[in-house]
């Protein structure tokens, strides 16, 4: 069975730009949740979807953005990025929402972004 | 979900066993305990959960105290692909995906 898959797999942008990332969760998983990994701050919870909703967010600005497809795809998106948008952004999926101690998520291997 | 603190880092020697601690003094009862760990430029990889009991699979066995204020993850014979950081998460069984990941333990094994 496939993994995560991000892509793309490394980015460079300027500030000001918009960026979109995408994520192919595992076959038959449902929900995928957005990670973002920076140095100064460690790994942070951006946000997560379920049947195409947004089911939880952190605590991020609203320049950043995702959605979920009926395939359970999902992309993130980032507007006015800034310099400290510079990160590893992680995209992990699972079989569903909150469905148990043992629905384990599955991490893809990150899409490193440079804002320059 | 309930905070956890772990060592920064240790080192440990290949072929023994690795013992990594976790304090989660104010987890409440029905959250549990988990552990990820990323390797470097690699995604986390689950390893192991356990609500009060220990647990065991192939990769690592969990130890919980009897008042659910500690854990420890054993790597019971620790391989150079075992270098990585290591995370101890507690939350809510059921009560969405998110994961709260803190500083971890940055595990170095020499040979």
């Amino acid at each position: 069975k496939a993994g995560v898959t991000q892509t793309p797999r490394y980015l460079i942008k300027t500030r000001g730009q918009q960026v979109t990332l995408s994520c192919s969760p595992i076959s038959g998983h449902r929900s995928v949740s957005w990670y973002q990994q920076t140095p100064g701050q460690g790994l942070q919870f951006l946000f997560e979807y379920f049947s195409e909703t947004q089911r939880n967010k952190g605590n991020f600005p609203g320049r950043f953005s995702g959605r979920q497809f009926s395939n359970s795809r999902s992309e993130m998106n980032v507007s006015t990025l800034e310099l400290g948008d510079s990160a590893l952004y992680l995209c992990a999926s699972s079989l569903a929402l909150g469905g148990g101690p043992y629905n384990e998520q599955f991490f893809g291997p990150g899409t490193r972004l440079t804002v320059l | 979900d309930a905070k956890t603190t772990q060592p920064p880092s240790m080192d440990c020697a290949e072929g023994r066993a690795a013992n990594l601690p976790c304090n989660h003094s104010t987890i409440s009862g029905n959250e549990y305990v988990y552990w990820y760990r990323q390797i470097h430029s690699q995604g986390p990889q689950y390893i192991i959960h356990g609500l009060k009991n220990n647990e065991t699979n192939e990769m690592a066995s969990l130890i919980i105290t009897e008042d659910r204020k500690s854990s420890t993850l054993i790597l019971p014979h620790a391989t150079l692909r075992d270098t990585a950081v290591y995370y101890c998460i507690v939350r809510v069984g059921g009560a969405g995906n998110k994961l709260t990941f803190g500083g971890g333990t940055r595990v170095l094994v020499k040979p």
